[in-house]
Parts: structure tokens; sequence; C-alpha cells
């Protein structure tokens, strides 16, 4: 059973450094053909996606946010990290951890339950 | 990153099917792209539904109804998510999305209301 779940603070001040941990269970990121990635939502609002770590460490990420954003994996703990600077009121979101695999294409098919981000001075 | 359009809202009644469009801009092409699909009710994270490439090429996911597929209008650029025989449980935000140069792209989601 794959499950995955998201952590780490729950306030950030502007133009601090977000550190949010994805750890999963059920699947092992040596396994060819997985990843991990991140998708936020904030209040109200659509999905949108932020970055991939593939088994074989190549990374992806959003062209809009690619500069502020670093993701990293630990295979032995099964974490995924993932790094925000410089973050905004904007940023506010609940931050989600996908599993995704490929069968004939790449689908996000596994999702964490989220933890919501709030930034505020 | 192209910006993949989904109408804000729809309704439709019990038993009857529902048929939301997430249409792609006109510098590409829907018959090049999966359409991935996602249900997300309140609180609850998106849950994968299918993808739709053509009809020898699709999946469902895991435990997701036969009364959900996928099909395309390559006339209007647009994948189309159809739900038949309506359920009051299918209520909920519907989103689709696509990979695009080796990143996703998320459509602007629509609420469907089952009345």
């Amino acid at each position: 059973q794959i499950t995955l779940k998201e952590s780490g603070p729950t306030l950030v001040k502007p133009t601090q450094t977000l550190t949010l941990t994805c750890t999963f269970s059920g699947f092992s990121l040596t396994t060819s053909r997985l990843g991990v990635g991140w998708i936020r939502q904030p209040p109200g609002r659509a999905l949108e996606w932020l970055a991939v770590i593939y088994w074989d460490d190549d990374k992806r990420y959003s062209p809009s946010l690619m500069g502020r954003l670093t993701i990293t994996k630990d295979t032995s703990k099964n974490h995924v990290v993932l790094t925000m600077t410089n973050m905004d009121p904007v940023d506010t979101a609940t931050y989600y951890c996908v599993h995704t695999s490929y069968s004939n294409t790449w689908s996000l098919d596994y999702w964490g339950q989220g933890t919501l981000v709030t930034v505020s001075s | 990153q192209p910006v993949v359009t989904q109408p804000p809202s729809s309704s439709a009644s019990p038993g009857e099917s529902a048929r939301l469009t997430c249409t792609l801009p006109s510098d590409i092409n829907v018959g090049n792209y999966n359409i991935y699909w996602y249900q997300q009710k309140p609180g609850s994270p998106p849950r994968y539904l299918l993808y739709y490439s053509s009809d020898s090429d699709k999946g469902q996911g895991s435990g997701v109804p036969s009364r959900f597929s996928g099909s395309k209008d390559a006339s209007a650029n647009t994948g189309i998510l159809l739900i038949s025989g309506l359920h009051s449980e299918d209520e909920a935000d519907y989103y689709c999305m696509i990979w695009s140069s080796n990143a996703v792209v998320f459509g602007g989601g629509t609420k469907l209301t089952v009345l």
C-alpha cells in the first residue's frame, strides 16, 4: 500500500525559506520509472505543480518557480524534501506530495493528505 | 507553459451524464497529449481518475468506476471527461492535466454540481 505524508512548518514569515518533507512507504525511489513530486493549492484555488524528482535523480521544476525551488531525495529514509526560498503571502497554500509512476504514461497516482502552509508576519 | 482552460462550473442531475471539457491553446494539438483527470472533494486531496490519449491508449485509476471515461474532440482541441449515471457523490471539483516540456500543467478546474 502506497502512502505519502507531508510534514513541515504550518507558519512561515515572509522572506523565509520553507522546507517540506515527504515521507513515503509502499515503494522505493530506487525503483526505475518512479518519482515523487510536489503540488500546491492556495485556498479556494486551482492546483499548481511545483517539482518532481525521479528514481535516477533527474529533477524537473515549474518554470515560473524554478529559481526558488530545490527538490532532493534520501532513499535510505524514504524521504523527499522540497525547499522554497523567499516565501511570500501568495505562497500560502496546501502543499501535496505525490507519487508518480510510468505505465504507458506518467500519472500522478497517489497523493498525500497535504499540509497547509501559511505565510504571514 | 500552455494555459489549459476548463469552464468554472457545470451541473447535471442524478442519473444523467456530465461532460467536462479541457481546452488546450491553439498552438498545441490535443492529439499529441495525454489528458489526465482528477477529482477533488472538499477537504480531501485530489484523486487520480484516468488518462486518455486515444481509444487504444487510455488508462483508468485504481478503483475508478467505468462510468468515468475520457475522450477528445480534435475539432475543438479539447479533452473530455464523461461521467455517466451521475451520483450525488460525484459532486466535486475536477481538474485536467497535461505534461508539457517535462512539466505538469493543470487546468483551472470545474466545479460539478449534481442537482
